[in-house]
């Protein structure tokens, strides 16, 4: 079973608007990690928001914040007032298996959002 | 902070050649490494990771293989590519204390390699 699972291989969005990008997680882990980067054309990836499993309350930074449903399994990131620098890859990502030194991250298949002006 | 310097940029080598990818890693002592390839359009699978110097785990059996020679290296190779090795490989690193979760993974440019 996938991991992570971002069902929206494509989104648009007017400039100003706010846009939703889904993801589902799946692990049976009580303490995991969720993240989500950005990947712009020039392949970097870059760090957007980070949300605990423990923490009760929804991470933001900036214009990112993260709609965190628990019981649902959802991590849905959320950009408000969209700009045309956002135009790029998304990624969800999760970390688990909190003994084991691992530390990795598993990365959905990514999100391609297209900001239109 | 951590910062991930990776090389080649950009590598075109024939199908049979050899393969070296390096990474290195500033501002952390003792960092858990990764290399993940991305093929086009997709996500990132994870080939390799390392907790220390001489520490290698792989995730997906393959024909690529991985080395820690230092504590801030970490270096991806193969004696013969094949056409599938194509795509685009990136270095990360974390930090390897503080708390489980919240370890940013920080990645180096990538390097991108097509295999003809």
């Amino acid at each position: 079973a996938q991991k992570i699972t971002q069902t929206q291989p494509g989104m648009f969005v007017q400039e100003k608007e706010a846009v939703t990008l889904d993801c589902t997680y799946d692990t049976s882990d009580q303490s995991y990690g969720l993240f989500w980067y950005k990947q712009p054309s020039s392949g970097e990836m870059i760090f957007l928001i980070y949300q605990g499993s423990y923490d009760e309350q929804n991470a933001t930074e900036g214009r990112y914040s993260l709609n965190f449903q628990k019981a649902r399994k959802s991590a849905n990131l959320v950009i408000s007032a969209s700009q045309l620098g956002d135009s790029a890859m998304y990624f969800c990502a999760m970390r688990e298996g909190r003994w084991t030194g691992r530390r990795a991250l598993t990365f959905g298949s990514g999100t391609r959002l297209q900001v239109q002006p | 902070s951590q910062t991930i310097h990776q090389w080649p940029a950009t590598l075109v080598q024939p199908v049979g050649s050899p393969l070296s990818l390096e990474c290195t890693v500033e501002g952390t002592s003792n960092p858990n490494l990764y290399w993940y390839r991305q093929a086009a359009g997709r996500g990132l699978q994870l080939l390799f990771y390392s907790v220390g110097i001489g520490q290698i785990s792989s995730e997906v059996p393959q024909n690529l293989s991985a080395s820690r020679p230092q504590d801030r290296q970490f270096i991806l190779s193969s004696k013969k590519l094949l056409l599938s090795d194509s795509g685009f490989y990136l270095c990360a690193g974390t930090e390897p204390a503080g708390m489980f979760g919240a370890n940013v993974l920080t990645f180096g440019a990538g390097s991108r390699l097509t295999v003809l």
